[in-house]
């Protein structure tokens, strides 16, 4: 079955402390990117990649980093969350960029 | 960068209704995606469409390239169709730009 997947689903952390979601598909996707999901202010990308070893900011990239080693992986990492990082978050994949996107199932992260 | 407006923001209606999603967009675009958000939070990928209309069961997507506007219809609506819908575009280089979402609710 065609899917990406994003782990955990939920994670209550503290401020500084370094964490890690995982996001992987399945379909050999080129194009992945990271979403985060606020009331009132909709979904914004937090940075995207084009292929292995080619990534990029987006909207709103402050505080976050990722990697692109591996085609299938696209983790996003939080060197030292703070509380405005509180957010529904999202990865998702497509074939290319712009077309057709799957989504994760969304990490709701939660920083105290 | 494009600006996405969608309207309403929520909708409520009663079963059986034909509903209407809007979404306009500021300046030409590759593509322009509609996405149904459930209750549960996982988003899925209704259509992406560039020119003309598509149709998957009761739901129609429509896009005017000359207006820079695009409808989601519903036809025979029902609770189970309760969801967000987001209308986002794509252009260029850029990523996908999201709408804020229109809420509806169908009631029995």
């Amino acid at each position: 079955e065609a899917q990406v997947t994003q782990n955990p689903r939920y994670l209550i952390t503290v401020t500084g402390k370094k964490l890690t979601v995982t996001c992987s598909q399945n379909m050999n996707h080129e194009y992945m990117s990271w979403y985060r999901q606020d009331p009132g202010l909709g979904l914004r990308q937090i940075y995207y990649s084009m292929n292995v070893e080619v990534t990029d900011k987006g909207d709103v990239p402050e505080g976050y980093k990722v990697s692109r080693k591996e085609k299938r992986n696209f983790p996003l990492i939080l060197e030292s969350p703070s509380p405005n990082q509180t957010s529904l978050y999202f990865c998702a994949s497509s074939l290319l960029q712009g077309a057709s996107a799957f989504f994760g199932q969304g990490t709701r992260l939660t920083v105290v | 960068k494009n600006e996405v407006e969608q309207s309403p923001q929520n909708l409520t209606a009663q079963e059986g209704e034909f509903i209407t999603i809007n979404c306009s967009y500021s300046v030409g675009i590759s593509a322009l995606h509609w996405l149904q958000q459930h209750p549960g939070g996982g988003i899925v990928s209704l259509f992406m469409l560039s020119s003309g209309k598509k149709k998957h069961g009761r739901l129609i997507a429509t896009i005017n390239i000359q207006e820079k506007h695009s409808s989601l219809h519903i036809t025979a609506s029902h609770p189970r169709d309760s969801a967000v819908y987001i209308c986002a575009v794509s252009q260029g280089a850029d990523g996908l730009t999201f709408g804020k979402g229109t809420h509806l609710i169908i009631q029995p």
